[in-house]
């Protein structure tokens, strides 16, 4: 089994709100990636959790904050959020960090910012 | 700095007609190549890695080759359910996926 869940699909937020994206795999992964991808263009990495702990951060807005509680589930947690944060935003696991292992990606949370 | 560039941009095809997706990239320290493919709204799906030059890997109607500069993403014998954008992402010394802008693949019937 390769599967990523997302939770949930779509989400609207207003730019008080405070919301939370949430990420399960059950494949034994030590790796964990969050990604955001806007219309058109490729995924862009944000955050990767190695072995439950922040190993990279791409230099993204503190309105957005990872948390990895356990080896299994990844949360992004959403604050103040501005209009041009609207994307899909992608979970992914690998076997580990690096080593050129495959990332499977989950089905995506569809964000809308208004 | 890490660079990657797909051509095309897009490829429209007939059903059946047989066509390559180029992958040109600069890596420093390339670890592996991936290609996946994405349908629109929904994540990216893993098909091959690729870890060395002269490497090739294939699955149904697609052949992934890899040179030390390029990949190709051959496809033969289109069918419309290929229709997709086909994202390629080597992984350098960074152990990060550098992904191209993609090429949106359309399969007419």
């Amino acid at each position: 089994d390769t599967e990523v869940t997302q939770t949930p699909k779509h989400l609207v937020m207003g730019m008080t709100n405070k919301k939370s994206l949430k990420c399960e795999q059950h494949m034994g992964h030590r790796a964990m990636y969050w990604y955001k991808q806007k219309a058109k263009k490729p995924p862009e990495l944000m955050f990767v959790y190695s072995y439950e702990k922040l190993s990279i951060n791409e230099s993204v807005p503190s309105r957005f904050s990872p948390e990895c509680p356990n080896s299994s589930l990844l949360n992004l947690h959403l604050h103040a959020l501005q209009p041009e944060d609207s994307a899909l935003y992608l979970c992914a696991s690998s076997p580990g960090p690096g080593g050129a292992y495959e990332q499977y990606f989950g089905p995506g949370t569809r964000l809308t910012v208004t | 700095e890490d660079q990657v560039t797909q051509s095309p941009e897009a490829l429209r095809l007939q059903e059946g007609e047989s066509s390559s997706l180029n992958c040109s990239y600069t890596v420093s320290g390339l670890r592996g190549l991936f290609w996946y493919r994405q349908d629109p709204g929904k994540g990216p799906e893993f098909l091959f890695t690729l870890y060395s030059a002269g490497e090739e890997k294939e699955k149904e109607r697609l052949k992934a080759t890899l040179t030390k500069k390029e990949s190709f993403l051959h496809i033969t014998a289109p069918k419309p359910e290929d229709s997709a954008t086909y994202l390629c992402a080597p992984e350098g010394g960074a152990q990060k996926l550098v992904f191209g802008q993609g090429t949106r693949l359309t399969i007419n019937p």
